[in-house]
């Protein structure tokens, strides 16, 4: 079974900061994964999508995220936090060709201090 | 506005009342998704359309629960005799044949029973 684990409910950065998202993901097959952003009383997102090309992917808003199979991980990255990146963050997963549902993590929320 | 909407955006309604919420995909998907999230998780799938064929009803989706797509175009999620633990922001997503499982999600519903 599938399943996304994210490390840290909560994490605090300056502005001008890196920002990492940590994702760690359970896949019996190759995954499909995703990241997604979710501002306060409003819907998804998409964020980017690692779909087996390029293990790093660039997405939306100067977010990176990296696909390592040999950690079963897919943190998400910005080089430097800007005020307006304040939100909550999830990671997905789809086995890769799978038409069904997507498995999201429990979220993240990112603050940003000025 | 192309992408999904979803209506109402906010229900309050008393324990024991049916309600029922409305999801308008992006014109071209035939994927549909409906996904519950409550305070503090990610969203968590309920069940999703291929066209008009309810293909998936995750375990969530008890018998006061039921879904439509009768055309193959909108949808609708009927909650009957509603309880408190019913109350959560209700997304919507929806999809194209083409991509990766890429899903676009809906400003959401939120539903509070009182």
């Amino acid at each position: 079974a599938q399943s996304v684990t994210q490390l840290g409910s909560h994490v605090s950065v300056s502005e001008g900061a890196l920002v990492l998202l940590r994702c760690n993901y359970s896949s019996s097959v190759p995954p499909y994964l995703f990241w997604y952003v979710q501002y306060p009383n409003q819907g998804l997102q998409l964020l980017l999508k690692y779909t087996s090309a390029a293990t790093l992917v660039k997405g939306i808003n100067g977010f990176e995220a990296e696909f390592k199979k040999s950690e079963t991980s897919f943190h998400l990255t910005k080089p430097s936090a800007h005020m307006s990146d304040a939100a909550e963050y999830f990671c997905a997963v789809t086995p890769g060709g799978s038409q069904g549902n997507l498995i999201f993590g429990k979220g993240t929320k990112l603050s940003v201090k000025p | 506005d192309t992408g999904v909407s979803q209506d109402p955006r906010h229900k309050i309604t008393k324990r024991g009342q049916n309600v029922t919420f409305r999801c308008d995909p992006i014109s071209e998907h035939n994927r549909l998704y409906w996904y519950r999230q409550t305070l503090g998780q990610g969203p968590e799938f309920l069940t999703y359309f291929q066209n008009e064929a309810q293909l998936e009803k995750s375990r969530l989706l008890s018998d006061r629960f039921s879904a439509e797509r009768p055309k193959g175009s909108f949808s609708t999620l009927e909650i009957q005799r509603t309880e408190q633990g019913d109350s959560a922001m209700y997304l919507c997503a929806s999809r194209g044949t083409s991509g990766y499982n890429e899903q676009f999600f809906g400003p959401g519903t939120r539903l509070t029973v009182l």
